[in-house]
């Protein structure tokens, strides 16, 4: 079946600095992806939509500027924390369709996700 | 807007019994899905069951099934004879509109089978 990696699964960083994530489609081409955000015992929320060779979407109330998308392939699609700090401590889940955005519903992956704390 | 709702944080259940996990929702969409997921404490999203508004029949995949009532705007899971590896976070979720694919997610029930 279709499979979405993650890297790093785990990432401790410093305040200020900023951690880059990755989300991958192994097997199929994915024009979007989409990424979410769980805090500690919550649910997970959409944090923005990403768009392969085009700006991603955000939701209202998320920052542009600190939560960076960049979808660079149709594999590919990074998620930049830019100076972190201890509440941006959360993990971070990406999905992607794997038939574009017209394909059966139930036919979403998603990452096994990455556990990002911020000291 | 759509809305989830999930309104039991916890659920125990005995090993090979069944349980029920539920969920309401509420939208102004004449054609919608319903989603459940399973969360294991390894955090992965683990997809379950599919019910479309239009389908005529309850869905059911192996041991989950969903009851769905669309007059009450409930798409309940059953969890028929519980295993103890049933035990994670459970995430009724539907999409959020502009897309099938972008979901908007309940609080989660948390579920515990009990040997």
């Amino acid at each position: 079946g279709a499979v979405v990696s993650q890297h790093p699964s785990r990432v401790i960083c410093k305040s200020g600095t900023s951690v880059k994530i990755e989300c991958r489609s192994l097997d199929f081409q994915a024009t979007t992806m989409f990424w979410y955000r769980q805090f500690p015992k919550q649910s997970l929320m959409l944090m923005a939509t990403s768009n392969e060779g085009s700006k991603a979407t955000y939701e209202q109330g998320v920052e542009k500027d600190k939560f960076l998308i960049n979808h660079a392939s149709l594999t590919l699609s990074t998620l930049t924390v830019t100076s972190a700090h201890p509440e941006d401590s959360s993990f971070y889940i990406c999905s992607a369709p794997s038939t574009g955005t017209s394909g059966p519903i139930e036919d979403q992956y998603f990452g096994p996700g990455t556990r990002l704390l911020v000291l | 807007a759509q809305k989830i709702t999930q309104t039991q944080p916890g659920m125990f259940v005995q090993e090979k019994e069944a349980v029920t996990l539920d969920c309401t929702y509420d939208t102004s969409d004449q054609s919608y899905g319903l989603f459940w997921y399973k969360q294991p404490s390894s955090g992965e999203m683990i997809f379950l069951i599919y019910q479309g508004s239009y389908d005529e029949q309850n869905a059911t995949e192996g041991r989950y099934s969903l009851n769905f009532q669309k007059a009450r705007k409930s798409a309940n899971l059953v969890i028929s004879a519980s295993q103890l590896g049933d035990s994670a976070m459970y995430f009724c979720a539907m999409p959020l509109g502009g897309s099938n694919y972008k979901l908007t997610f309940g609080k989660g029930t948390l579920l515990t089978v009990n040997p």
